[in-house]
């Protein structure tokens, strides 16, 4: 099992909808981080998340860290085919080392 | 410049063989890791090294041994492959000595263990 674990796993909506993926663990982490993996690439950083309760937002996705540091989400708004992919969170459980996710796979339809 | 260079980017071994992976980085980064990633799957940390003359175990070293040769270099070794180790292999790194760094990564060696 892994140390966080993400939800849903898979995620398959028309153009256009709003999507919610979840990221959630039992452990503390010092910061946490959002990346997005194209096939056949390795993953792509989006977004780090430091403080308790942080919102950041990055054109039509919204990403939030838990109060206790424990949980993320990722919020994508009015999906577009483009927002295709494996989106994987990821936290440093302390210095230099980085865990990561089950992973969600994305696929949006035109 | 090339940023992370994994080698080879496809292999095929019986179970019991041996091989080392590669991994060099030119962007002077401190730390370089290594993660394999099963169909479908996130990530799983099997070792990473800090700096030059330090590594730490991961989530799933069992099965593995690496060395950091010097600042650019990172191997991973299997002594003897199993079936289990069938995945896809990243090689990352990142500035280092910090919790909010990018990880930049390689484009993966594809695994696989008859």
């Amino acid at each position: 099992t892994q140390l966080l674990e993400q939800s849903p796993q898979f995620l398959s909506i028309q153009e256009g909808e709003n999507l919610t993926v979840y990221c959630n663990s039992s452990s503390v982490f010092s910061s946490l981080q959002w990346y997005r993996q194209e096939p056949g690439e390795g993953p792509v950083l989006l977004v780090t998340v430091v403080t308790g309760g942080e919102v950041k937002k990055l054109k039509r996705l919204t990403f939030q860290f838990g109060d206790a540091r424990k949980d993320s989400s990722l919020h994508i708004t009015a999906a577009q085919p483009g927002d295709t992919g494996l989106y994987l969170c990821a936290g440093f459980l302390h210095t230099d080392k980085l865990i990561f996710g089950t992973g969600t796979r994305l696929q949006v339809f035109p | 410049n090339a940023g992370v260079t994994q080698t080879p980017k496809f292999q095929v071994l019986k179970t019991g063989q041996s091989m080392t992976l590669q991994c060099a980085q030119d962007m002077n980064h401190n730390s370089m890791y290594w993660y394999r990633q099963d169909p479908g799957m996130g990530l799983r940390l099997i070792y990473y090294s800090a700096s030059e003359g330090t590594t730490d175990k991961g989530e799933v070293p069992n099965g593995y041994n690496v060395s950091r040769l010097n600042k650019r270099e990172f191997s991973l070794r299997l002594e003897s492959a199993a079936p289990s180790q069938t995945s896809v292999y990243f090689c990352a790194t990142a500035r280092g000595w910090t919790n909010t760094g990018e990880l930049f990564f390689g484009e993966g060696s594809r695994l696989t263990v008859l």
